[in-house]
């Protein structure tokens, strides 16, 4: 089936120690987007990809950056996280940039900040 | 700017009974809207849409949404509930222009108590 990938499901780091999350996807889709959502609050969108153009959200910390080497891939980097940026990172991806397309979204990664 | 009300934390309903999940927008022109759930340590599922034409939307596992535009709102609603249905939903909204991000409520938090 096709799918949004998320490894690892679980991730603990250390105050300061950079970090790596990453994203796959195997639905052929233009956009991908990073999303940062705490504890059952709203996602909240930190930056998307239109196919290798970056798009950072004004509110998004200097903190957080990503890299789309390919169609299938997006990585988020955490310079240094701090213990705020524990929650759960979600990615997800769009046929395309058109408002009516829907996003599908992967399982999610927990990140752990100690 | 777009924004996505929710006005319930929480909704209790018994199995087999009616439930109701309300969510008001707020956006200049004609909204793009959505509605998706998470289940616990999961990503977002895409429920249903709205783009235009018949107001009543039908989307997946018998979830249907009323789009009404005096009243901005979208409310989610399934004749028969089951305890399976037990998650956090999200309303989200769209602006009809341009590149905007996709507008998440805070999420109402469905029990369905057999």
């Amino acid at each position: 089936d096709a799918m949004v990938i998320q490894n690892p499901r679980y991730q603990v780091t250390q105050f300061g120690k950079p970090v790596t999350l990453s994203c796959s996807q195997t639905l052929n889709h233009n956009v991908m987007y990073w999303y940062q959502q705490k504890s059952s609050q709203a996602p909240k969108l930190l930056f998307h990809y239109y196919d290798k153009d970056f798009n950072n959200e004004a509110d998004t910390p200097d903190n957080f950056q990503s890299r789309r080497p390919n169609t299938s891939f997006c990585f988020l980097d955490i310079r240094s996280p701090g213990l705020g940026d524990a929650a759960m990172y979600l990615c997800a991806t769009s046929r395309d940039l058109g408002d009516t397309y829907e996003q599908y979204f992967g399982p999610g990664t927990r990140l752990t900040v100690t | 700017a777009q924004s996505v009300a929710q006005p319930e934390d929480q909704v209790n309903v018994a199995e087999g009974n009616p439930l109701t999940v309300k969510c008001t927008y707020s956006v200049s022109g004609n909204p793009y809207l959505f509605w998706y759930v998470q289940y616990p340590n999961r990503g977002l599922q895409f429920l249903l849409k709205y783009i235009t034409g018949d107001n009543l939307v039908k989307g997946s596992y018998g979830f249907e949404a009323e789009f009404n535009k005096s009243q901005t709102s979208f409310h989610l609603k399934k004749p028969s509930a089951l305890v399976s249905d037990s998650a956090l939903y999200f309303c989200a909204v769209r602006a009809p222009w341009g590149n905007t991000p996709l507008v998440f409520g805070k999420g109402t938090r469905l029990s369905v108590i057999a």
